[in-house]
């Protein structure tokens, strides 16, 4: 089945620094691909839209300079946290929609940002 | 806005007891439903989804049901494992191309 990769599973960064994560479709090419951010014990919020070729779009409350993404290819999409502070510590996922209408999407596995 | 949530937030069961998780959806127009199992530090894993033509679907142990009168939809897990412990989403996809509407999640604890 098609997988979606994200890396790296744990990043710990110091405050104001900036970090990224990736998100790559690994068998099969995705034209978008959806943020999600869950604190604990919360459920997945979407964060954004990345789409390739074009502009992401960002959900109301979002910050696209903050939470800058990028989707380079058709199988490579990034989301880079910049100038992190503590409240950005979360988990980051992202989801490659189906590839028919109404199948399950794809999840990567997940990012645990700690900012320290 | 519309969501989908959940009625409760844990449920603890005894090892070989049936589990029943419920979702309260409140988008009339979704027509595709996904029930999702995610475990600490990982991602989200599909269960069993089902289509809003439908209002049972099983799968191995599980079953979903799905009740368009009342928009609710639950997740039945048979003779539960201590593997099973886990939070639970419900998911719906309100339009097509868009991204998943999670559900707050139910924390199932099984006990042995």
């Amino acid at each position: 089945g098609a997988v979606v990769s994200q890396h790296p599973s744990r990043v710990i960064c110091k405050s104001g620094t900036s970090v990224k994560i990736e998100c790559r479709s690994l068998d099969f090419q995705a034209t978008t691909m959806f943020w999600y951010r869950q604190f604990p014990k919360q459920s997945l919020m979407l964060m954004a839209t990345s789409n390739e070729g074009s502009k992401a779009t960002y959900e109301q409350g979002v910050e696209k300079d903050k939470f800058l993404i990028n989707h380079a290819s058709l199988t490579l999409s990034t989301l880079t946290v910049t100038s992190a502070h503590p409240e950005d510590s979360s988990f980051y996922i992202c989801s490659a929609p189906p590839r028919t209408m109404n199948t399950e999407a794809f999840f990567g596995q997940g990012t645990r940002l700690t900012v320290v | 806005g519309e969501s989908v949530g959940l009625h409760l937030p844990t449920l603890s069961v005894q090892e070989g007891d049936n589990s029943i998780i419920n979702c309260a959806y409140s988008n009339s127009a979704s027509d595709y439903f996904i029930w999702y199992k995610q475990e600490s530090g990982k991602g989200p894993q599909f269960i069993i989804d089902i289509r809003s033509n439908m209002d049972k679907r099983q799968g191995q142990r599980v079953t979903v049901l799905l009740n368009k009168t009342v928009k609710h939809l639950s997740l039945q897990i048979a003779a539960t494992q201590p593997g099973d412990s886990a939070v639970y989403f419900c998911a719906e996809n309100g339009q097509a191309g868009t991204a998943l509407i999670f559900g707050k999640g139910t924390t199932l604890s099984v006990s042995s």
